[in-house]
């Protein structure tokens, strides 16, 4: 299985403040079709989780620019630009190039 | 709008069998796509469990493959999934998806498994 180690696990941070969580996988995500399927998700409190990026670096529609996303191989990274109180969260990478389909652990975002 | 909606029982008893559905709106199973299950034990992270083309082919979590079938009923724009001799360890909220990307979820179920 494909393992996607996610960094930190706890991210405390302060409003208007940046916040980056790193996703590594243990081997790279390149699909057969030429495709790299790695896709953020944030999921509130007591909701279910909602996609956030796609294919690495493309924004789902309705989310804000200050979520983006970026890397290649092996490494990627979400970033969220001057935090705001509705991002508290839990942030989960997931991989769909390989079987079976996988997730990071999660990183928890709070407000300091 | 594509939309998923988990239906099923919320309490099965241990060794019998979990099933649910995931029926899709706003988009037919038949033009495409693979179709997810996923699940989340309370307070804990997701965990993929399998998915299903609509042409009917599978691929279930390795974890997990002796005691999942998942099946499409492509008529009602449905698929389905059957999770045998369940332990408390099943408790979990389980979501159906769309593809790959996981662009559209169901909002989930809550499966408790107890006697």
């Amino acid at each position: 299985d494909v393992v996607m180690t996610q960094s930190p696990l706890s991210l405390p941070v302060t409003l208007g403040q940046s916040a980056s969580i790193s996703c590594r996988s243990s081997q790279g995500l390149v699909h057969s079709d030429g495709n790299t399927y790695l896709s953020w998700f944030q999921q509130r409190p007591g909701q279910s989780p909602r996609r956030l990026i796609y294919r690495v670096s493309n924004r789902d529609s309705g989310v804000p620019d200050r979520f983006s996303g970026s890397g290649s191989g092996t490494a990627f990274t979400l970033k969220i630009s001057r935090v705001e109180a509705e991002d508290v969260g839990v942030y989960y990478c997931m991989q769909g190039s390989h079987w079976p389909r996988t997730f990071g652990q999660g990183t928890r975002v709070e407000i300091k | 709008q594509v939309q998923l909606q988990e239906s099923g029982p919320g309490l099965v008893k241990p060794s019998e069998t979990l099933s649910l559905t995931c029926t899709v709106s706003g988009y037919s199973i038949s033009s495409g796509y693979q179709w997810d299950w996923i699940r989340q034990p309370p307070g804990k992270g997701l965990e993929w469990i399998g998915t299903i083309h609509h042409s009917g082919r599978t691929y279930s979590n390795p974890s997990l493959r002796s005691r999942v079938t998942i099946s499409v009923d492509t008529s009602k724009n449905q698929f389905s999934l059957k999770v045998n001799s369940v332990t408390a360890a099943d408790t979990a909220v389980y979501y159906c998806a769309r593809g790959a990307d996981a662009d559209y979820w169901g909002q989930g179920t809550l499966v408790i498994v107890s006697s």
